[in-house]
């Protein structure tokens, strides 16, 4: 069965640091991948997708996310996060029969 | 926000109680979704919709029944309630203008005691 995997169940950053959270998924054919964002006591939001072209996707609020096929990866960055980015994230894909498979979702916490 | 609606979004009720929750979209989109969200376990598709009565299961079907008599509501049904289904759900649609991105309504936190 196609699988998504976050590496980090948790992260702790202060202000200004970078962040990279981390995502695989294990089906091989042409993907649609998502990275949404939940802050406390919030729904889920988009943050970015990807579904071809440029492998490097633009988000909102200054995320990025690299698909890198070889890899099967498809990782989040930021180059310097704020009190604010403080959720959780979740990295999804589109699974062959067409249903959206989650990972199991990684706690940032922002320092101030 | 995609115009998602759930109702209620908080609920308390005792094991072996019958439970509906609903969930309502003004967009008119044609596939729409039930998650649960459990700590360590990401979102799992409870059911989904493809259209008005067209309903298929999900990874986590066991225990709840789902009907759409018209495209803007989707109801999802615990016969009998477990402490086990005690969990948030969330509601969602897909986008049906080509970009297959799903939006996630405000959730339902509902404790089975």
């Amino acid at each position: 069965a196609q699988s998504v995997s976050q590496h980090n169940h948790h992260v702790i950053l202060s202000e200004a640091a970078s962040l990279e959270l981390g995502c695989n998924y294990s089906y091989g054919g042409t993907v649609n991948l998502f990275w949404y964002v939940q802050y406390p006591g919030q729904h889920l939001q988009l943050l970015l997708k990807y579904f071809s072209g440029d492998p490097l996707v633009k988000g909102i609020k200054g995320f990025e996310a690299e698909f890198i096929k070889s890899k099967f990866s498809f990782n989040l960055r930021k180059p310097s996060v704020q009190w604010s980015d403080t959720a959780e994230y979740f990295c999804a894909v589109y699974n062959q029969g067409g249903k959206l498979i989650f990972g199991q979702g990684t706690e940032l916490s922002v320092k101030p | 926000d995609a115009g998602i609606t759930q109702s209620p979004r908080h609920k308390v009720t005792e094991t072996g109680t019958p439970v509906t929750l609903r969930c309502h979209q003004t967009e008119n989109h044609r596939y729409m979704y039930w998650y649960r969200q459990d700590p360590g376990h990401g979102l799992r598709l409870i059911h989904y919709s493809y259209g008005v009565k067209d309903t298929d299961k999900g990874e986590v079907s066991d225990g709840y029944s789902v009907s759409r008599s018209k495209t803007e509501d989707f109801l999802l049904t615990l016969e009998s309630a477990t402490s086990s289904q005690t969990s948030v759900y969330f509601c969602a649609i897909r986008d049906s203008l080509g970009t297959d991105t799903q939006y996630f309504g405000p959730g339902t936190r509902l404790t089975v005691l």
